[in-house]
């Protein structure tokens, strides 16, 4: 069974705080995302990554860096953690879409509290 | 600037009855779009998806129907059961340039099917 894995579910952070939320997946997959899933606003792409150490900036990067250094680990950095980064983070991967195609596999998500 | 919109945060509806979930793009760029269904403490689930070349995609109690015209979308659910209750995201892809598989997500509407 193909999986997207998030090293955690639930986070409680201090504001100022660094942060990793890793994500790791066994599909081999070229492509993988972090989103930000927040009510009202629904699943925004704050980083997402088309091969390993490649990174582009999605909608919403300002506080975050990624990092990949191994084509199934994408990790998510939060350098000063901040309360409005409390939010549910969720991980993705594709491969690279044929017309038409696009096989998104999402982690279950980590829901982070910065306190 | 949403470029897809969800409109509806909630809809209630009675078992056995067709719900029907709409969705509004901007961008004309977009030449895919996809339903993912989300239950709490998950990730996102692939729901059905379409093509612009299309106006219309069927997956048994699921049917996706496309207005390139009036650039909306909706999802139908007949007939619609306790199980279908869930958070559905409507996403696009395909807006110009190295996509790499980028999707584009709506607010999400909260759908509740009482038994």
């Amino acid at each position: 069974d193909v999986k997207v894995t998030q090293s955690s579910r639930y986070l409680v952070k201090r504001t100022g705080e660094k942060v990793f939320l890793e994500c790791v997946q066994d599909m081999d997959h070229e492509n993988m995302f972090w989103y930000r899933q927040d009510p009202g606003l629904g699943l925004r792409l704050i980083y997402f990554s088309y091969d390993v150490k490649m990174k582009e900036k999605g909608d919403i990067p300002e506080g975050y860096s990624v990092s990949r250094e191994k084509k199934e680990r994408f990790s998510l950095i939060l350098e000063s953690a901040s309360t409005n980064q409390t939010s549910m983070y969720l991980c993705a991967s594709t491969f690279i879409p044929s017309r038409g195609n696009y096989g998104y596999t999402f982690g279950s998500g980590t829901r982070l509290t910065v306190v | 600037d949403q470029q897809v919109k969800q409109n509806s945060p909630s809809l209630s509806v009675q078992e056995g009855r067709i719900s029907i979930l709409n969705c509004d793009y901007t961008n004309s760029m977009f030449d895919y779009f996809l339903w993912y269904k989300k239950y709490p403490a998950e990730g996102p689930t692939f729901l059905i998806s379409i093509s612009s070349i299309k106006d219309k995609n069927e997956d048994g109690r699921f049917t996706v129907f496309l207005n390139k015209s009036a650039k909306h979308l909706s999802l139908h659910i007949v007939p619609s059961q306790p199980g279908d209750s869930a958070v559905y995201f409507c996403a696009a892809s395909g807006a110009g340039g190295t996509s790499y598989g980028k999707l584009t997500f709506g607010q999400g509407t909260i759908l509740t099917v009482h038994p």
